[in-house]
């Protein structure tokens, strides 16, 4: 089994409200990351975990959050967001090989944010 | 710098019309290269991990290749439900594990 969840699917917000976004995996994966992907584009890096501890945050503003409890559980906390934020917002994970191999990522379905 | 760039940015065939999408990457120490199929408004669903020069994957209709500098994702007979954008990634090592992608191809298989 490959699947990672996400919740949301949907989520519509305003500029000032504070809301998460949440994924799971129950692969025994030990590396987790958030993306964020425009229409038209690849996914765009945004934070990656590696052993539920924060190794890549891609100069991502305060206003997202991330938060990653377990090893199978990831958040991405998000307030006073601007119009420009909205996107597919992509959860993945990885077995996290730790020398030589590549280290393929699973991804989510997403969550659609539309902020007003 | 590393670089992944896919050819062409959009493909259309006729149902049957087999063909190939390029993706030429540069990049210092490969530690693997993924194929990803997107469906409009979902997450990229994993296709093939190919790691070294010289190697072939196959899945259904898919058969996806390796060369030093370039991989290609050869489509045999596609059929309408093989519509989707198709992303190219390569993995490098010393970076944590971080995906480079290209920009993806459209490609339409009309019946």
């Amino acid at each position: 089994d490959t699947e990672v969840t996400q919740t949301p699917k949907h989520l519509v917000m305003g500029m000032t409200n504070k809301k998460s976004l949440k994924c799971e995996q129950h692969m025994g994966h030990r590396a987790m990351y958030w993306y964020k992907q425009k229409a038209k584009k690849p996914p765009e890096l945004m934070f990656v975990y590696s052993y539920e501890k924060l190794s890549i945050n891609e100069s991502v503003p305060s206003r997202f959050s991330p938060e990653c409890p377990n090893s199978s559980l990831l958040n991405l906390h998000l307030h006073a967001l601007q119009p420009e934020d909205s996107a597919l917002y992509l959860c993945a994970s990885s077995r996290k090989i730790i020398s030589g191999g590549a280290d393929t990522q699973y991804f989510g379905p997403g969550t659609r944010l539309t902020v007003l | 710098e590393d670089q992944v760039t896919q050819s062409p940015e959009a493909l259309r065939l006729q149902e049957g019309e087999s063909s190939s999408l390029n993706c030429s990457y540069t990049v210092s120490g490969l530690r693997g290269l993924f194929w990803y199929r997107q469906d409009p408004g979902k997450g990229p669903e994993f296709l093939f991990t190919l790691y070294s020069a010289g190697e072939e994957k196959e899945k259904e209709r898919l058969k996806a290749t390796l060369t030093k500098k370039e991989s290609f994702l050869h489509i045999t007979a596609p059929k309408p439900e093989d519509s989707a954008t198709y992303l190219c990634a390569v993995q490098a090592n010393n970076q944590g594990g971080k995906l480079i992608f290209g920009q993806g191809t459209e490609l339409s298989v009309k019946p």
